[in-house]
């Protein structure tokens, strides 16, 4: 059974800091990653998709990478700003099946 | 709309009783899915629909919860005799394609009292 492990749990910077959210999974054996955006209340937002083949994505401040050999990706945020402040979803579509199995997140605020 | 949407938004019930909660995928996506999400936990899968039929919900959790998606669009998600531990929010999302992109709706968050 997948999981998906997310570090750090909660993290506080300054404004301005460049980041690194931290996503693990267990079973090598899947279609794609996707990193989310979830701020309070409410739904998730998708942020970057990366497919098994790829080596890693990037939106704007963001950059995603996958290390599916080793079951691990990074999302990297440049430059912090306040409005980043949210929780974020690391989570993976296994092979076998097409539901997402989600990390618990990484809540993420930025100090103006 | 543009995007997924759900329907109640908030919805307060007393234990034992039915309670149905709508998902209006994006236009032309045919994959269709149920999550429900506690507090401070990721979401956790519930039901998959590929067009109008089922196509894994190993994720519901007892045959009290059950789903359709009669047309290949609008899809609803049915609780039979409530528990205060369905209490959740129960997100939505929908595809293109079944390993695409999914995006969100907005959730529709169930109290049982």
């Amino acid at each position: 059974k997948q999981e998906v492990t997310q570090i750090p749990a909660a993290l506080s910077v300054p404004e301005g800091e460049n980041l690194v959210l931290n996503c693990s999974f267990t079973d090598s054996a899947i279609y794609n990653l996707q990193w989310f955006r979830q701020d309070p209340g409410k739904g998730l937002t998708s942020l970057l998709l990366i497919q098994s083949s790829q080596r890693e994505q990037t939106s704007g401040r963001l950059n995603a990478s996958l290390d599916k050999s080793s079951g691990r990706s990074t999302l990297y945020i440049a430059a912090s700003q306040p409005g980043d402040s949210a929780t974020y979803l690391c989570a993976v579509m296994d092979t076998g099946r097409r539901a997402l199995t989600f990390g618990s997140g990484t809540r993420l605020q930025v100090q103006p | 709309g543009a995007g997924v949407s759900q329907t109640p938004s908030n919805k307060v019930t007393e234990k034992g009783k039915y309670v149905e909660l709508r998902c209006d995928p994006i236009s032309g996506h045919t994959a269709l899915y149920w999550y429900r999400q506690s507090l401070g936990q990721g979401p956790e899968f519930l039901i998959y629909f590929q067009g109008t039929g089922a196509a894994d919900d190993s994720g519901l959790p007892n045959d009290r919860f059950f789903a359709v998606r009669p047309e290949g669009s609008v899809s609803t998600l049915k609780i039979q005799r409530t528990e205060r531990g369905d209490s959740a929010v129960y997100l939505c999302a929908s595809s293109l394609k079944s390993t695409g992109e999914l995006f969100f709706g907005e959730g529709s968050r169930l109290t049982v009292l």
